[in-house]
């Protein structure tokens, strides 16, 4: 069954701090790999699309890898500011039909 | 212009109210999407319009009614919806189908009474 799994559930961390999302798939076969950015209420906003050959993208203070052999990937952010609070999901598409597979996010919250 | 457009922002509506959700694009994506998304989850597709045409539906109760005027436009037809469906209801646009970075509105935040 294809799916997509995150962790923690939720994160706290200091204003200035990094931290590490975590995101393990079984999605096959496989097409990309997305990480979305929402804020409460809001759409999600795309941070970074990665596909097989890609082990490392980045967008500013944030930065995916991707581990297509034990089909992991995280997103590291840097030096977080308050800005970061929200929740981050990672998404998996399949290859066969397209189909996105959502996980179900991540809860972060940046404290001064 | 990278944006999707969405409107309302917010709707309240009885049950036996007719309304719609609007969606509009103008970066020549041939794909868009209607997701809901309920609190604290992350969105379930419910439409996929691909060249205009109805490409997915998510076994979506037939209470909504999706339609695609011509390639920028995407509508989200509500008629007797129940407490239940209040949720927020998120455009997507991509490339093409499964192509290309999906770009989200809004949403439009919608209550049942």
């Amino acid at each position: 069954k294809n799916q997509v799994e995150q962790s923690p559930q939720s994160l706290i961390i200091l204003e200035g701090k990094n931290c590490t999302l975590q995101c393990n798939y079984t999605v096959s076969p496989f097409s990309n790999l997305r990480w979305y950015k929402q804020d409460t209420g809001r759409g999600p906003v795309s941070l970074t699309i990665m596909t097989f050959s890609e082990n490392t993208k980045s967008n500013g203070r944030y930065t995916a890898t991707l581990d297509a052999d034990t089909k992991q990937s995280s997103l590291h952010i840097t030096a977080s500011q308050l800005s970061d609070s929200a929740s981050y999901i990672c998404v998996v598409s399949a290859k066969s039909n397209y189909q996105l597979i959502w996980g179900a996010g991540t809860k972060l919250i940046i404290k001064p | 212009d990278t944006e999707v457009t969405q409107t309302p922002k917010h709707l309240v509506m009885g049950m036996t109210n007719k309304k719609s959700l609007k969606c509009e694009q103008h970066m020549g994506h041939r794909a868009m999407y209607w997701y809901k998304q309920k609190a604290k989850k992350p969105p379930e597709l419910m439409f996929v319009y691909s060249y205009e045409k109805l490409s997915i539906n998510e076994s979506v109760p037939s209470r909504f009614s999706p339609e695609c005027p011509n390639s920028s436009l995407l509508n989200l037809h509500l008629h007797a919806l129940q407490p239940e469906d209040s949720a927020l209801y998120l455009c997507a646009s991509s490339q093409g189908q499964g192509r290309g970075e999906l770009f989200f509105g809004e949403g439009s935040r919608l209550t049942v009474l």
